[in-house]
């Protein structure tokens, strides 16, 4: 059974960078015909869409953070990784790592809260 | 690239079906079958309940159904069960490798 397992600070500072890894069990992320995301939920509202990742190390971002965001992947650690950068307090959310397979998210991570505050 | 519509709330009785509308644009929902629905229950990760518009993934009951007219994106859920209250995502594939998800309805089992 897969399982996605998002691991890092819970809290960051105002300016600082936010850092995510998400580490893959139970199946191999080198596989060809999934892609993997990185989805945020801030406190009582919806879902946003970060960016994806694919094994070879292509990219795709969401327009609104993409001079923030980089999303890179270690197939070694089977893991792939979500940087932020010059954080507020609006990016304060629980962040969810998932794989795609083709047109939707069928596995997803727990989540993991990420509060941005001095 | 905007955030799809859908309506803050819904709500029904035991044994009725309900409908969730995700309205979008000719770029998004209207131009691609890639419409997919996803249920939350409170601090839990989403779970897909349709794909593609109309397909349902293993394990999913029947009683939730897809639907696509235009640049609108409807879930339907048929004799609605106390479990089936959550809140329900729709997200589309936006074009260039770029997914939108919608703001999020909260289905009330009355």
């Amino acid at each position: 059974q897969l399982q996605l397992q998002e691991s890092g600070p819970g809290l960051v500072k105002p300016s600082e960078t936010l850092s995510l890894t998400c580490t893959v069990s139970g199946g191999s992320i080198r596989r060809s015909d999934y892609y993997w995301d990185w989805i945020r939920q801030p406190p009582g509202e919806g879902l946003e869409w970060i960016g994806t990742i694919y094994y070879s190390g292509s990219t795709y971002y969401n327009p609104s953070l993409k001079s923030r965001v980089t999303i890179s992947v270690d197939t070694s650690k089977n893991q792939f990784s979500l940087r932020l950068t010059s954080v507020t307090a609006a990016d304060t959310a629980v962040y969810y790592c998932a794989r795609r397979s083709g047109t939707y998210e069928d596995y997803w991570g727990q989540g993991t809260l990420v509060t941005v505050s001095s | 690239q905007s955030a799809l519509t859908q309506p803050p709330s819904a709500s029904g009785s035991p044994g009725q079906s309900v409908t969730i509308s995700c309205t979008g644009t000719s770029s998004d929902v209207g131009g691609y079958n890639y419409v997919s629905w996803y249920q939350q229950h409170p601090g839990k990760a989403p779970k897909l309940m349709i794909y593609e518009v109309t397909k349902r993934p293993s394990g999913v009951p029947d009683r939730f159904s897809g639907s696509k007219s235009a640049n609108t994106a409807s879930l339907t859920v048929s004799g609605l069960q106390a479990e089936d209250e959550a809140d329900y995502y729709c997200s589309s594939y936006a074009g260039s490798n770029m997914w939108v998800f919608g703001g999020g309805t909260k289905l009330t089992v009355l």
